[in-house]
């Protein structure tokens, strides 16, 4: 089965407020992932990795948080914006050639 | 640069026929990984290539197939297509065997079985 997995389908959120998407997964092997967003007619598109030894790690306007105690990621993006609709994806790897994606959940800018 | 780029963007076939589906990575990139893509399963591991030979298969049936040329251009095929494979198939080229960071993925093909 999936070995990685979101906790929300579906995350509805105020223009300009900040938003947090959350990922569990249940290797214990894993040591890097990623963070996508996939737009509507449009493949993935990286946002942010983190590897297993570090617990945080920022971008521009997005911080991902890795708590390998309880098997948790999480996505913040601040000041959410029209243009983060779209469906977010967390993905692992545990150095076999080959991600693991959640199901995703569908982030929608209310204005 | 030139993303990378599949054909065809959208197909429709029927039950039992196969396909063929084409994907050019981004120049110098020599890994190409395939996904599917369903409502149900979400994103799923197919194959990947690199420098022409498969390094890793997903749990996928031997319908799904795939190759690599020397140019780095890769193709999949499903054969006896079943109403389930109808899917976005993506691909994503990167340079080399880990570099996630790097990989970018294709618009796909979308898939109708009917």
């Amino acid at each position: 089965g999936e070995s990685v997995g979101l906790h929300l389908p579906t995350l509805s959120v105020q223009e300009g407020d900040n938003s947090i998407i959350n990922c569990a997964y249940s290797n214990s092997a894993s040591d890097y992932f990623i963070w996508y967003k996939q737009e509507s007619g449009k493949g993935p598109q990286f946002i942010i990795d983190i590897r297993s030894n570090m617990d945080k790690r920022q971008g521009q306007r997005v911080t991902v948080l890795l708590n390998k105690t309880v098997k948790h990621l999480s996505l913040q993006i601040a000041a959410t914006q029209p243009g983060d609709s779209a469906v977010y994806f967390c993905a692992e790897n545990s150095n076999d050639y080959k991600l693991s994606f959640g199901a995703g959940t569908t982030v929608t800018v209310r204005a | 640069k030139a993303g990378v780029t599949q054909t065809p963007r959208y197909l429709i076939k029927t039950r039992g026929q196969q396909v063929t589906l084409s994907c050019s990575p981004i120049s110098g990139h020599r890994s190409v990984s395939w996904y599917q893509q369903t409502p149900g399963q979400g994103l799923q591991f197919l194959f990947e290539y690199f420098s022409e030979t498969q390094r890793n298969k997903g749990n996928f049936p031997g319908r799904f197939s795939g190759r690599q040329f020397s140019n780095s251009r890769s193709e999949m095929n499903v054969s006896t297509l079943e109403l389930g494979d109808s899917a976005l198939y993506l691909c994503a080229s990167r340079r080399q065997t880990g570099s996630y960071n790097e990989q970018f993925f294709g618009p796909g093909t979308r898939l109708t079985v009917l």
